[in-house]
């Protein structure tokens, strides 16, 4: 079974810098995986999303994310961050021939001024 | 365009009373349907989920249930509710039946039980 790990629960940025958020996935073929943000109170939506081919991926809002197979690593980053980017933001993977997709536990995103 | 609803978005219910929340979906036909917990700093738990009318798959043993009695309708269910059902409950839809398939999410019910 895949399984995925965001090792930061809350990170603070100044506005204007930059941003890596991390994500490790665990499974044993290529996987599919997403990069979804969610506002206090509110649903999730996609940033971006990963399948094959190049392994950076680009997303909205400004945001980019990065497979890198041999660290089993998918992190999101943001060049240069905005107050409205503040948010919690989930990592998922999915397998093939599996309907189901499985999330990280988050990362709070706090922006100070 | 697909839009999701839910409702209702806030809920406050006494222990032991039954719960009934509803997903509908508009805008595409055949989904696959989803319901999420996420519980304070637990992430995103998946519950139930659904690739057609009457089947559901249960993810998690627990008081609750889920049914799909039509197409674009799905529904979280409960007898009796614990302490431990409070949480966000969000619903989701996919297009197709494989996990590359993006998942679109509702705005969510917010339930807490006293």
């Amino acid at each position: 079974a895949q399984s995925v790990t965001q090792p930061d629960i809350h990170i603070t940025v100044s506005e204007g810098a930059s941003l890596e958020l991390r994500c490790n996935y665990s499974y044993g073929a290529t996987p599919y995986l997403f990069w979804y943000v969610q506002s206090p109170g509110q649903g999730l939506q996609l940033l971006l999303k990963y399948f094959s081919g190049d392994t950076l991926v680009q997303g909205i809002k400004g945001f980019e994310a990065e497979f890198k197979r041999s660290q089993s690593s998918f992190n999101l980053r943001k060049p240069s961050v905005h107050w409205s980017d503040a948010a919690e933001y989930f990592c998922a993977v999915g397998a093939g021939g599996n309907e189901k997709l499985t999330f990280g536990t988050g990362t709070r995103l706090t922006i100070i001024p | 365009s697909q839009t999701i609803h839910q409702w209702p978005a806030t809920l406050v219910q006494p222990v032991g009373s039954p719960l009934s929340l509803e997903c509908t979906v508009e805008g595409t036909s055949n989904p696959n349907l989803y319901w999420y917990r996420q519980a304070a700093g637990r992430g995103l738990q998946l519950l139930f989920y659904s690739v057609g009318i009457g089947q559901i798959s249960s993810e998690v043993p627990q008081n609750l249930s889920a049914s799909r009695p039509q197409d674009r309708q799905f529904i979280l269910s409960s007898k009796k509710l614990l302490l431990s059902d409070s949480g966000f409950y969000l619903c989701a839809w996919s297009a197709g039946k494989r996990a590359r398939e993006t998942q679109y999410f509702g705005p969510g019910t917010r339930l807490l039980v006293l």
